[in-house]
């Protein structure tokens, strides 16, 4: 199984290029979300779906948009990349919103300069 | 949402048992105490969770104390492969159903030879 699949995993981007995080899952959850990392900070949690056509903001959801299609497919797009949007990104589903486990992606290093 | 509180660093010889410690004395009733773990550059990876009896799986024991202010994760017997930062987390929510998960610091596990 392949479970939460996320494209790429490093990419350097100038200031204002934009770009889109690809994340698919194939098993049928409902819920999925994005997530950053940075040192010192945890995880913080971007945006979220709770099914295909319903996304909504995180707690730091600025500078990035989301859209949910279909239930496999969840981008991360980042309209005008900045330094500060350097970091690792997970993707993240689970079965639906009373699930319990949470199945993240490998994740996608992104770098802004 | 309960904060945890984990030591920084641990060490464990390979094939003895791990007991990593959480102290969540702030948690309310309702809440589930989570365990995820994140070894090096890979996707946070869920171990077990619990609310207030004790929980075994395939990978790990979670014993959470009576009062549920705190709680140990056993690794029954670690392995080199159980070298990774160990998260323990109170689940909460945001409004509206999002997971908002606060990972902390967590423990850096590392398993020697």
């Amino acid at each position: 199984n392949a479970g939460v699949t996320q494209t790429p995993k490093f990419q350097v981007l100038k200031t204002g290029q934009s770009m889109t995080l690809q994340c698919a899952q194939d098993m049928n959850h409902e819920y999925m979300s994005w997530y950053r990392q940075d040192p010192g900070m945890g995880l913080r949690l971007i945006h979220y779906s709770v099914g295909a056509g319903i996304t909504d903001q995180g707690e730091v959801p600025n500078g990035y948009n989301v859209s949910r299609s279909t239930t496999e497919d969840f981008p991360l797009r980042l309209l005008s990349a900045a330094p500060s949007q350097t970091s690792v990104y997970f993707c993240a589903s689970k079965i639906g919103i009373s699930g319990n486990t949470i199945y993240f992606g490998e994740g996608s290093w992104l770098t802004v300069v | 949402d309960a904060k945890t509180t984990q030591p920084p660093s641990m060490d464990c010889a390979e094939g003895r048992a791990a007991n990593l410690p959480c102290n969540h004395s702030t948690i309310s009733g309702n809440e589930y105490v989570y365990w995820y773990r994140q070894i090096h550059s890979q996707g946070p990876q869920y171990i077990i969770h619990g609310l207030k009896n004790n929980e075994t799986n395939e990978m790990a024991s979670l014993i959470i104390t009576e009062d549920r202010k705190s709680s140990t994760l056993i690794l029954p017997h670690a392995t080199l492969r159980d070298t990774a930062v160990y998260y323990c987390i109170v689940r909460g929510t945001v409004q509206g159903g999002s997971e908002k998960l606060v990972f902390g610091k967590g423990t850096k596990l590392t398993v020697n030879p």
